[in-house]
């Protein structure tokens, strides 16, 4: 069962772009994290958000916990190619997480 | 400090053959956990382990068994391969299974094709 929805499933933009990603759910979070995986590479937390309404920001990322808690955006301001990555978030679940199929963003020179 | 690592790195098996997934935390962490991730699908929890002694299945635990060798080491066996279970497989690690805003380590994954 997919609980949680990540769109778009791929991105392709120029450097200097800004973009935003989202995650959805038809269900209440208790806790959302971020992580972002580079190819060959296991994916690394970038945030974890807990509180409606929450903003955090991480040099050029943006991200925001809804209300409601049932979904959650990323927003980059002006991409690099270093942020070329798939973007995965994960809910928590009994004790685990339980991640969507992620964003795939390629950011051009 | 190594944090968490896996071997194989890669890894091509017949049908029908074993072999068993290492994966290793210095982080003294009490959870692991072992992921599959295919593409479109995202990572998919196979089994984990809150602590030491534990373990409990995940999302996708059918042809697998894992093992709690003790707190550092978290092992994934492959009795009977098949094609279905060619995939990437990532270990990773937390402070407690018991609280979900801990972060989870992972590590470098194993490539694993099954022909």
């Amino acid at each position: 069962t997919q609980l949680l929805e990540q769109s778009p499933q791929f991105l392709s933009i120029q450097e200097g772009e800004n973009l935003t990603v989202y995650c959805n759910s038809s269900s209440v979070f208790s806790s959302l994290q971020w992580y972002r995986q580079e190819p060959g590479e296991g994916p690394v937390l970038l945030v974890t958000v807990v509180t409606g309404g929450e903003v955090k920001k991480l040099k050029r990322l943006t991200f925001q916990f809804g209300d409601a808690r049932k979904d959650s955006s990323l927003h980059i301001t002006a991409a690099q190619p270093g942020d070329t990555g798939l973007y995965l978030c994960g809910r928590g679940s009994q004790g685990n997480l339980i991640f969507g199929k992620g964003t795939k963003l390629s950011v051009k020179p | 400090n190594a944090g968490v690592t896996q071997t194989p790195k890669f890894q091509v098996l017949k049908t029908g053959q074993s072999m068993t997934l290492q994966c290793a935390q210095d982080m003294n962490h009490n959870s692991m956990y072992w992921y599959r991730q295919d593409p479109g699908m995202g990572l998919r929890l196979i089994y984990y382990s809150a602590s030491e002694g534990t373990t409990d299945k995940g999302e996708v635990p059918n042809g697998y068994n894992v093992s709690r060798l003790n707190k550092r080491e978290f092992s994934l066996r492959l009795e009977s391969a098949a094609p279905s279970q060619t995939s990437v497989y990532f270990c990773a690690s937390s402070v407690s299974a018991l609280d979900p805003t801990y972060e989870q380590y992972f590590g470098p994954g194993t490539r694993l094709t099954v022909t």
